[in-house]
């Protein structure tokens, strides 16, 4: 069994200051985990993804996820919010194989100017 | 990189007619590919799993029989929403897995129906 929690629903910051996105995964398995953006009706785009390399994982657009194993954690960084940043985002976790993979309710995030 | 398309990207339709989505793997094959459906200001729900000549394996509450899926090659797998209703109004995005050691799935750029 498996399962992703996203600790917030709605994250808002100032242009310019640190973002940070939190993900907590369960998993029977060693897991793939990914962060997906999504801005408005659109499609999935992949920020990052870890799967058992390095623990700290750089994604597009400045992007950093760092998978903590003791913590089940897999919290999305960013040092600078830019506006273009404003979106749904997407914690994933992946059992591996063909398997399903299980979504997180998804965090948006609001840039203000 | 592998890139997945959807066709159509928006399609309006009347109540009790069918819709037919595609989903095309571009530049590689994929034996396995995935249909969800987002409901407004929700996450992703899988509704199925599609491997390519069998049948698709679907998810608990999803009707078979309403949302019929085809995966006839490698690179193509259809969602049919078959009598459609305003209630099926939603976000259909489809992904597909390269397969091998990857667990990447590939996500379509998603379609939006709209059942009047």
């Amino acid at each position: 069994a498996q399962s992703v929690t996203q600790l917030d629903s709605h994250v808002s910051v100032s242009e310019g200051t640190p973002v940070l996105l939190r993900c907590n995964y369960s998993s029977s398995y060693s897991p793939s985990l990914f962060w997906y953006v999504q801005h408005p009706n659109k499609g999935l785009q992949l920020l990052l993804k870890y799967t058992s390399a390095a623990t700290l994982v750089k994604g597009i657009n400045g992007f950093e996820a760092e998978f903590k194993k003791s913590e089940t954690s897999f919290h999305l960084t960013k040092p600078s919010a830019h506006m273009s940043d404003a979106a749904e985002y997407f914690c994933v976790v992946s059992p591996g194989g063909y398997q399903k993979v299980t979504f997180g309710t998804g965090t948006k995030l609001q840039v203000i100017p | 990189g592998a890139v997945v398309s959807q066709h159509p990207s928006r399609v309006i339709c009347k109540s009790g007619t069918s819709v037919k989505i595609e989903c095309r793997s571009l530049d590689f094959q994929a034996t396995t590919m995935f249909w969800y459906r987002q409901f407004p200001k929700q996450s992703l729900m899988l509704m199925a799993t599609s491997n390519e000549g069998s049948k698709a394996t679907y998810e608990q509450g999803v009707e078979k029989d309403k949302f019929l899926i085809n995966h006839a090659s490698l690179t193509l797998s259809t969602l049919t929403v078959t009598s459609a209703h305003p209630e099926d109004s939603s976000f259909y995005i489809c992904s597909a897995m390269a397969g091998g050691q990857s667990t990447e799935q590939f996500f379509g750029p998603g379609t939006r129906l709209t059942v009047l």
